[in-house]
């Protein structure tokens, strides 16, 4: 079975400054998908970036960029230039590729961000 | 921009009693979904949904649980008799018929037994 361990609870990172979130898995599959979502509080969760682990590049979208260690199982993000809207809990999450009619996640247990003005 | 939506926000029941939560997902979504977060723990998967019929369920959605669609917008979760270890944030996701299949999930209904 796939497991997703997030290790650090919270993390908090001044404004403008950046920050890391880790994130690691376990999966005898070789083809996947990994996530990145966010959830604000009383908000839904939202993706953030997503990883093909079949592409060796790193995904990147504006402000957020990952570290995709295939070998390591390794998936963290990194956010840059931090913002106050930033603040949320911050969920990585695995799917298996090629779902058919099921596209399950496995998440993480999460890490709560707080962006410090 | 469309989204999915869950009511109620917030329900409290006593133990033994039925509870339905509600869900609207994406109109031109295919694929439903629950999770389930008890509180500080793992967001979990209960059951996905396709073509009318459970497509996988977790160990957790046992006989207690049931999903339905009854009218081709709405997607219900009932749990016919709560437990005190039900109390947790129910959250309902749809997605699209594609390889990368996107989740999109809704606020969350918290669900507090007594």
């Amino acid at each position: 079975a796939q497991t997703v361990t997030q290790s650090q609870p919270e993390m908090s990172v001044q404004e403008a400054e950046t920050v890391t979130l880790s994130c690691t898995y376990d999966t005898s599959e070789s083809d996947y998908y990994l996530f990145w979502y966010k959830q604000p509080p009383s908000r839904q969760m939202i993706l953030v970036i997503r990883q093909e682990a079949y592409k060796q590049q790193n995904a990147t979208e504006n402000r957020f960029s990952v570290n995709f260690q295939k070998a390591a199982k390794s998936f963290s993000l990194k956010i840059s230039d931090s913002q106050l809207g930033d603040a949320a809990m911050y969920f990585c999450a695995y799917r298996r590729r090629g779902g058919g009619s099921n596209y399950k996640l496995t998440f993480g247990k999460g890490t709560l961000l707080t962006v410090n003005p | 921009e469309p989204e999915v939506t869950q009511t109620p926000s917030h329900q409290v029941t006593q133990m033994g009693q039925e509870v339905i939560l509600r869900c609207v997902p994406i109109s031109n979504h295919l694929y439903f979904y629950w999770y389930r977060q008890i509180l500080g723990q793992k967001v979990e998967f209960l059951v996905s949904f396709y073509n009318n019929e459970i497509s996988e369920k977790s160990e957790i959605f046992d006989d207690q649980f049931s999903v339905e669609r009854p009218d081709g917008s709405n997607f219900t979760l009932k749990i016919r008799s709560t437990k005190l270890e039900d109390s947790a944030m129910y959250f309902c996701a749809s997605s699209e018929m594609t390889s990368f299949g996107e989740l999109f999930f809704g606020e969350g209904s918290r669900l507090t037994v007594l």
